[in-house]
């Protein structure tokens, strides 16, 4: 979507690194969202934030920690990556509370 | 329980016909329901939204909504080879949580 990009797109990385992926938005949107999305479990909400600075823990969050120094950023970080975290991570946002999602592209994260 | 369940399929119709996508949720007070369309290898569109009880339409696309029951569905008319994809129902569940589920996966066979 034009108005949301992940970076990167496809990462393969080893166990216990530590993993950042980035999430810009250019919709000038409140609230950005990370999720993961696995066979059998569908999407799942990692971390979600509501403004800069303002952050909270969604239903998958351990091992996971997330920043958003500016509106249109939202990093999450796997401080030490495991292969449980091998997913495809989706970065959504939206303007309200009420509304759907629009969705970034995703990033296939492979930790071997 | 899952907080939201759908029928994991797969569903096949033959071009033309009506596809139709169930979902059931658990959390009586959700009060916003969406219905999003992915295909392989993409991410997840929005394609309909639905807040109140009944039927909203937005052309070859039906939502249902039926909250004394906790079920939405999705009715797809004349469905288009197009249309395969996966289906996923998501329900709003307090401000800032939108839970998914699983998907339905959709084949339109021409």
């Amino acid at each position: 979507d034009a108005g949301i990009t992940q970076s990167p797109r496809h990462k393969v990385t080893e166990t216990g690194t530590p993993v950042t992926l980035r999430c810009h938005q250019t919709e000038n949107h409140r609230y950005m969202y990370w999720y993961r999305q696995d066979p059998g479990h569908g999407l799942r909400l990692i971390h979600y934030s509501y403004g800069v600075k303002d952050t909270d823990k969604g239903e998958v969050s351990d091992g996971y920690s997330v920043s958003r120094s500016k509106t249109e950023d939202f990093l999450l970080t796997l401080e030490s990556a495991t292969s449980s975290q091998t997913s495809v991570y989706f970065c959504a946002i939206s303007d309200s509370t009420g509304g759907g999602y629009t969705f970034g592209s995703g990033t296939r994260l492979t930790v071997v | 329980q899952k907080e939201v369940e759908q029928n994991s399929g797969p569903l096949s119709v033959p071009e033309g016909a009506i596809a139709s996508l169930n979902c059931t949720y658990s959390d009586r007070v959700s009060q916003s329901f969406f219905w999003y369309r992915q295909y392989s290898g993409k991410s997840p569109e929005l394609i309909m939204s639905i807040y109140s009880n009944g039927d909203k339409e937005d052309g070859r696309f039906t939502a249902q909504l039926n909250k004394a029951s906790q079920y939405v569905s999705l009715l797809i008319r004349d469905s288009q080879p197009s249309d395969s994809a996966t289906y996923l129902c998501a329900v709003k569940l307090g401000a800032n949580n939108l839970f998914f589920g699983t998907g339905t996966r959709l084949t339109v066979i021409p």
